[in-house]
C-alpha cells in the first residue's frame, strides 16, 4: 500500500538558517506528492505540489523536488523566518483521490 | 466568503451528548472527507464522499455519523463517544480537475 515516511521532530532552528526536512515515500503507480503546513490553531494549508518525476514545487521559499528513483520529496528553504515555525506534512496522491499523509514535523524557529 | 468553513471551531461534549460538526466548502468542489487528527499520530481519513455519496468509510466506529445533503455541505453527527475521540476533526474538499485537497481550520473537539 501507499505510505509515506518523514523525518520525526521536532525541529528547533535559529532565524536565517537553513532547513531540510526529509520525506520518502512508497506507492504504486505514479503518485503526486505534496507539502502542507499547518500553523498553530488552523488546519493544513497546501504549501507546495509535483505531479511527475524531477518536478520542483516551490512556494513562499520553499522548495522540494520529486524523485523517482530515490522516492524522496525532501522539503528545503534557505533562511527561515519565526513565522514559518509550524507542522508540516508529506503526503501522497496515487490513482485514487486518498492522500496519505506522513505523521507530521514540528518546526520551531527562534528569533 | 471563500474556501472551506467549519463549525463550531470548539466544542466540548459529555459522553452521553449529541453533537454535530459542520463543514461547508464554497469552492464548487464535487469530493469532501472527514479526517481525525489526534496528537502524536499520523492523520487519520474517516469518510469520502463524491457527489454527495459516501466512497470510502475508513472502518469508523458507529458514534461517528456523516451526512452529505449536497456537494456544498458535510456533516459529521457525533453521539456516545469516548474520551479518545477528542482530536481536531478536519473537513476538506477537492475538484474533479485537480487532485489538491482544501482544508478547512477544524473542530477542536473534547469529550469529558
Amino acid at each position: 500500500g501507499n505510505s509515506v515516511t518523514q523525518m520525526e521532530g521536532p525541529v528547533t532552528l535559529s532565524e536565517e538558517a537553513f532547513l531540510t526536512i526529509n520525506c520518502t515515500y512508497t506507492a504504486t503507480g505514479y503518485p503526486s506528492l505534496f507539502w502542507y503546513v499547518q500553523y498553530p490553531g488552523e488546519g493544513l494549508q497546501l504549501l507546495l505540489k509535483a505531479t511527475k518525476a524531477d518536478d520542483k514545487g516551490s512556494n513562499k521559499g520553499f522548495e522540494a523536488t520529486y524523485r523517482k528513483e530515490t522516492t524522496s520529496f525532501h522539503l528545503e528553504k534557505g533562511s527561515v523566518q519565526v513565522s514559518d515555525s509550524a507542522v508540516y506534512f508529506c503526503a501522497l496522491r496515487s490513482n485514487d483521490y486518498k492522500l496519505s499523509f506522513g505523521a507530521g514535523t514540528t518546526v520551531t524557529v527562534r528569533a | 466568503e471563500t474556501g472551506v468553513t467549519q463549525t463550531p471551531r470548539h466544542l466540548v461534549m459529555g459522553m452521553t451528548n449529541k453533537k454535530s460538526l459542520k463543514c461547508e466548502q464554497h469552492l464548487g468542489h464535487n469530493a469532501m472527507y472527514w479526517y481525525k487528527q489526534s496528537a502524536k499520530k499520523p492523520l487519520e481519513l474517516m469518510f469520502v464522499y463524491n457527489f454527495k455519496e459516501q466512497t470510502e468509510n475508513n472502518s469508523v466506529p458507529s458514534r461517528f455519523s456523516p451526512e452529505c445533503p449536497n456537494s456544498s455541505h458535510l456533516f459529521l453527527h457525533l453521539h456516545t463517544l469516548q474520551p479518545e475521540d477528542s482530536a481536531l476533526y478536519l473537513c476538506a474538499s477537492s475538484g474533479p480537475d485537480t487532485d489538491t485537497q482544501y482544508f478547512g481550520p477544524g473542530t477542536r473537539l473534547t469529550v469529558l
